[in-house]
């Protein structure tokens, strides 16, 4: 069964750092989601992509976070600096059609 | 903009029982779907079950099944014949627009 792919499953970094997760979505999916989900609350969506186009970026925190999805296939999160507050799984999802998602397993970071 | 309320924080129930879930949500859209999704303690987001908006009869996956009702806007999920494997998290989530929105979930746990 396909699989969205995230790297890497848990990253510690100290505050201030910068940080990178990785996401592969399924093959042929155009649509690609970041999420973050804080410890006991439901996922929000950070970043949408529709091939290597943002759709939606308005939750995102533009002053330290950045995504991209250069070819249309995977694609990079990268914070910095890092802050205690972004502690949080970070989840990666993809779609065919817009309805329906695979999650990828998450990346767990942990900001000291 | 969409919006969940999962009015029920916790639940737990003994296996093989019935449990219900509610989630009521608020869309402007008429167009839309809903969407059940479990978070096991390994934290995979996993598709339990799918409602499209404009289908009248009530989704069914095995043992579990929606109670639809598109004017109160409320979208409950039956679990039957309740098992241990079902201990998680889960999540309501309507999507409209290709945006998929969370509520902040039930944690639900089946005693042996």
């Amino acid at each position: 069964e396909a699989e969205v792919a995230q790297s890497p499953r848990y990253k510690i970094t100290e505050k201030s750092q910068a940080v990178a997760f990785w996401c592969d979505p399924i093959s042929g999916h155009a649509t690609l989601y970041w999420y973050r989900q804080i410890l006991g609350q439901g996922p929000e969506l950070l970043v949408q992509f529709q091939d290597e186009s943002v759709v939606d970026d308005s939750q995102l925190p533009k002053d330290r976070f950045s995504a991209e999805r250069l070819k249309g296939v995977d694609s990079t999160l990268k914070i910095q600096p890092a802050e205690l507050g972004d502690s949080a799984m970070y989840l990666c999802a993809s779609s065919l059609d817009g309805y329906g998602y695979t999650f990828g397993s998450g990346t767990r970071l942990t900001v000291v | 903009a969409q919006t969940v309320t999962q009015s029920q924080p916790e639940m737990s129930v003994q296996e093989a029982e019935t449990v219900t879930l509610s989630c009521t949500y608020d869309t402007s859209e008429n167009n839309y779907y809903l969407f059940w999704y479990k978070q096991p303690p390994s934290r995979q987001m996993i598709l339990v079950i799918r409602q499209e908006a404009y289908k009248q009869q009530n989704a069914t996956e095995n043992r579990f099944s929606v109670n639809f009702q598109k004017a109160a806007k409320s979208f409950s999920l039956k679990i039957s014949d309740s098992q241990l494997g079902d201990t998680a998290m889960y999540f309501c989530a309507p999507q409209g627009a290709q945006k998929l929105v969370f509520g902040q979930g039930t944690r639900l746990t089946i005693n042996p």
